[in-house]
């Protein structure tokens, strides 16, 4: 099993419309945990830390369940330039390991 | 503000050649990363440091070695290529260990083997 995992996609998502979408993870040491944006194979960036507590970011929401191992990512008023590909992250404290998610490709059409 | 450089940013080598990537940050991060991305996948991670002086295997390290030669550089070499290693690799780096410390990419080498 991998330790990071995401729904591949792509979800096709209307101008406006709300979309949501998991990342599981495998590792209870799991420590820290990231969500980043990929366009057309650049260099991905941060999008949001994911807080405990979930976290807000104007349109973007992320929530944490520590219980579950997963956390999500959800999108409201999808914006044409909110295509792209997100990419989930989890940071282990030893020895500071970043782990990315095989990421999930989100399309909003007119 | 150059924040993660890598080069090159493009290769081809043949079959059997050797090459080092090149990365360097200048943001005073304690940890590196280097890590492969291939058509249609997610990043994977092929060696990490967590501080100078400190190299880990990550998911795919065959037929890699890395040296983090100071705190600022950590290089990636393939001593024989091969058409497998066709990829995009990115380096990245990021403060420490403590908190939500996000991580900086650079823009990325694009390598084909042939």
């Amino acid at each position: 099993r991998k330790e990071v995992e995401q729904d591949p996609g792509p979800f096709n998502v209307p101008e406006g419309a709300t979309v949501a979408f998991n990342c599981t993870y495998s590792n209870s040491a799991s420590q820290s945990f990231f969500w980043y944006r990929q366009d057309c194979r650049k260099e991905p960036k941060l999008l949001m830390s994911v807080y405990s507590s979930g976290n807000e970011d104007g349109r973007f929401t992320a929530q944490l369940n520590r219980a579950s191992q997963y956390i999500s990512l959800l999108i409201r008023d999808s914006k044409l330039s909110d295509s792209a590909t997100y990419l989930c992250v989890v940071r282990r404290a030893a020895g500071n390991k970043l782990t990315f998610g095989g990421g999930t490709r989100v399309l909003v059409k007119p | 503000n150059a924040g993660v450089t890598q080069t090159p940013k493009f290769q081809v080598l043949k079959t059997g050649q050797s090459m080092t990537l090149q990365c360097a940050q200048d943001m005073n991060h304690n940890s590196m990363y280097w890590y492969r991305q291939d058509p249609g996948m997610g990043l994977r991670l092929i060696y990490y440091s967590a501080s100078e002086g400190t190299t880990d295997k990550g998911e795919v390290p065959n037929g890699y070695n890395v040296s983090r030669l100071n705190k600022r550089e950590f290089s990636l070499r393939l001593e024989s290529a091969a058409p497998s290693q066709t990829s995009v690799y990115f380096c990245a780096s990021s403060a420490g260990s403590s908190g939500n410390t996000e991580a900086f990419f650079g823009q990325g080498t694009r390598l084909t083997v042939v």
